[in-house]
């Protein structure tokens, strides 16, 4: 099936630094890719959905500035944090569609953690 | 927007009874519903999902119903094992966009 290749798995960073996150798919083009931030013990919320050659659509109450969404091929979707602090300290997961099937591929995640 | 909610929020049963987790949706536009487990760390997996046209969907163990009138829909696990023991999620798919909404998840504990 469609793989989606999410890196890094997990990430240390001092508060106050930039963290990039990186989604590729694999053997598919995705056109959308869809960002998600998970809290311990907590459901998948939605960040933001990128969108290849576009501006990435935010969800209510997430801060554009401080994610920072490119999307600029049709196999790698990025996500920075920018200025992390402990409160981002989260799992973070990519999602997209998949193209052999009805339903979305997931990436592995990236456990973020700000010290 | 759409809102999921699952319940319960943990659940234990012992080896070889079954599990079952409901969930309801508000939009009555969704026509997707996939259920998720995930274990600890690791990202979700579908299990099994089902599609508006269909009412029920069975996969061995696993199994999903789902009511349109009621908008709710709910995972059947026959027979469990302690391997089953993991969150599951359900979610939903809006019909008018393509943005998948999770419930807020069950912790199953099958116990020996």
């Amino acid at each position: 099936g469609a793989v989606v290749s999410q890196h890094p798995s997990r990430v240390i960073c001092k508060s106050g630094t930039s963290v990039k996150i990186e989604c590729r798919s694999l053997d598919f083009q995705a056109t959308t890719m869809f960002w998600y931030r998970q809290f311990p013990k907590q459901s998948l919320m939605l960040m933001a959905t990128s969108n290849e050659g576009s501006k990435a659509t935010y969800e209510q109450g997430v801060e554009k500035d401080k994610f920072l969404i490119n999307h600029a091929s049709l196999t790698l979707s990025t996500l920075t944090v920018t200025s992390a602090h402990p409160e981002d300290s989260s799992f973070y997961i990519c999602s997209a569609p998949d193209p052999g099937r009805y339903g979305y591929t997931f990436g592995s995640g990236t456990r973020l953690t700000v010290v | 927007g759409e809102n999921v909610e699952q319940h319960p929020s943990t659940l234990s049963v012992q080896e070889g009874d079954s599990a079952v987790i409901k969930c309801t949706y508000s939009d009555s536009a969704s026509n997707y519903f996939p259920w998720y487990k995930q274990e600890l760390g690791k990202r979700p997996q579908l299990i099994i999902d089902i599609r508006s046209n269909v009412g029920e969907k069975k996969d061995q163990r696993i199994a999903v119903t789902l009511n349109k009138t009621a908008k709710h829909f709910s995972l059947h696990i026959t027979e469990t094992q302690p391997e089953d023991s993991a969150v599951y999620f359900c979610a939903s798919l809006t019909g008018g966009g393509n943005k998948l909404t999770f419930g807020t998840g069950t912790q199953l504990k099958v116990e020996l």
